[in-house]
């Protein structure tokens, strides 16, 4: 149980473009969902804790005009990165916490965002 | 702030050796300490966590003891498997019913037979 799932795994676009990635917990639901950023070789970066029916929280310096996040609904979170541009090339995962198995997190497999 | 440093990889081990990966952390507080391990194509998988000083993780062979004289946490496994390559995130998380997480790079680890 508790599965995460990440649309699309990896997408290419031009710079300029819009891209819209989803987060979906499958068989649970959750109020609370995290996006991570990854550069190669380097960690998960957290950028932002979206919250079930309210606007997100961004960390220092993530950009929220930028990567807008909605919380619509219990098992869906998404993540918009709007007019990309090359150096938002990366791996974006989220994350889901589950709050009666001790607020343990469950992640996605990430999607992997290249712009030309 | 809040870091954590860990080993830096890729680390080759043959099949049956010992593993360890080291990772240190700095904090405010009185952080929870994770392992985070994630296989090929699949998204990070808790393996095994330590909430208070001196308390010792352990799942599927692997442990971690919460050293808080040294900061540390280091993962050890007395013999590992082909099954166990994958890549292995050190974490710390403060502020319990809002787990925000603080990661390390990561240690890719590759078993051979």
């Amino acid at each position: 149980g508790a599965v995460v799932s990440q649309h699309p795994s990896w997408v290419i676009c031009k710079s300029g473009t819009s891209v819209k990635i989803e987060c979906r917990s499958l068989d649970f639901q959750a109020t609370t969902m995290f996006w991570y950023r990854q550069f190669p070789k380097q960690s998960l970066m957290l950028m932002a804790t979206s919250n079930e029916g309210s606007k997100a929280t961004y960390e220092q310096g993530v950009e929220k005009d930028k990567f807008l996040i909605n919380h619509a609904s219990l098992t869906l979170s998404t993540l918009t990165v709007t007019s990309a541009h090359p150096e938002d090339s990366s791996f974006y995962i989220c994350s889901a916490l589950l709050p009666y198995r001790g607020n343990e997190q469950f992640f996605g497999p990430g999607t992997r965002l290249t712009v030309l | 702030g809040n870091s954590v440093t860990q080993m830096e990889g890729p680390v080759t081990l043959s099949e049956e050796a010992f593993l360890t990966i080291n990772c240190t952390y700095t904090a405010t507080g009185y952080p929870s300490l994770f392992w985070y391990v994630q296989y090929p194509g699949e998204g990070l998988q808790l393996l095994l966590k330590a909430t208070k000083a001196d308390d010792k993780g352990s799942n599927k062979g692997f442990e971690a003891t919460y050293r808080k004289e040294t900061t540390s946490f280091h993962l050890e496994k007395g013999s590992v498997q082909v099954s166990d390559s994958a890549v292995y995130f050190c974490a710390l998380g403060i502020n319990f019913g809002n787990e925000k997480l603080t990661f390390g790079t990561g240690t890719r680890l590759t078993i051979i037979p």
